[in-house]
């Protein structure tokens, strides 16, 4: 199908386990994103990817790994999960050169509980 | 300060009413403007995108930029309970493909 699709979409850990979350697109677009949602803050972005190889911190980078070894793939590993990583993730892709208007297409999220 | 601010609601409404949804920003080279409708336990989607300043209406929605007042607001017409969602803008530079985003709005309409 289709689409942007992350997993899992329900994750528990244990504090100072290593956990990644997947996020696959089937557009081949250029750009992909790593938000955290949490009540109060909105969406904060963690990491992104321009492209194949090229990643960049944004604004909540602590903690978290990106890697993107292929363009439809943009893997998100929690080194050693903490309670403050509680939180709902969200992956999310674009492409300005073909949709410029068209914005962000975001996955359905992955819920993670860190006990 | 953040650089953009948006009341958390929830904003609840009966069926019918029209919706005046808005975001205040404080980066006076924000252009590119978006909102997101974003379901209970879902991904937000993308609902109005609004280049600089000016109106653009699509079927009961219409996004409002005005930049002198670093304000936008998204009307949604004629709001049914299938309008319950919550509300965010998004907000970018032209040097950036990053987007800021509001912490969202609430919104409930009743039937």
């Amino acid at each position: 199908d289709a689409g942007i699709t992350q997993s899992p979409r329900y994750k528990i850990t244990e504090t100072g386990r290593q956990v990644t979350l997947m996020c696959h697109q089937t557009w081949s677009h250029s750009y992909m994103f790593w938000y955290r949602q949490d009540l109060g803050h909105g969406l904060r972005l963690i990491y992104y990817s321009a492209a194949a190889d090229i990643t960049d911190k944004g604004e909540v980078p602590d903690g978290y790994v990106v890697s993107r070894s292929k363009t439809e793939n943009f893997p998100l590993t929690l080194e050693s999960a903490t309670r403050s990583q509680t939180s709902v993730y969200f992956c999310a892709s674009s492409d300005p050169d073909i949709h410029r208007d068209y914005g962000y297409t975001f996955g359905s999220g992955t819920r993670l509980t860190v006990v | 300060q953040k650089e953009v601010e948006q009341d958390p609601g929830p904003l609840s409404v009966p069926e019918g009413a029209i919706v005046s949804l808005n975001c205040t920003y404080s980066n006076s080279a924000f252009q590119y403007f978006m909102w997101y409708r974003q379901y209970s336990r879902k991904g937000p989607e993308l609902l109005m995108y609004t280049y600089s300043s000016g109106n653009k209406e699509d079927g009961r929605f219409t996004a409002q930029v005005d930049k002198s007042s670093k304000y936008i607001s998204l009307f949604i017409r004629d709001s049914q309970p299938s309008d319950s969602a919550t509300y965010l803008c998004a907000l970018r530079t032209s040097g950036t493909y990053k987007y800021i985003f509001g912490t969202g709005t609430r919104l409930k309409v009743l039937a």
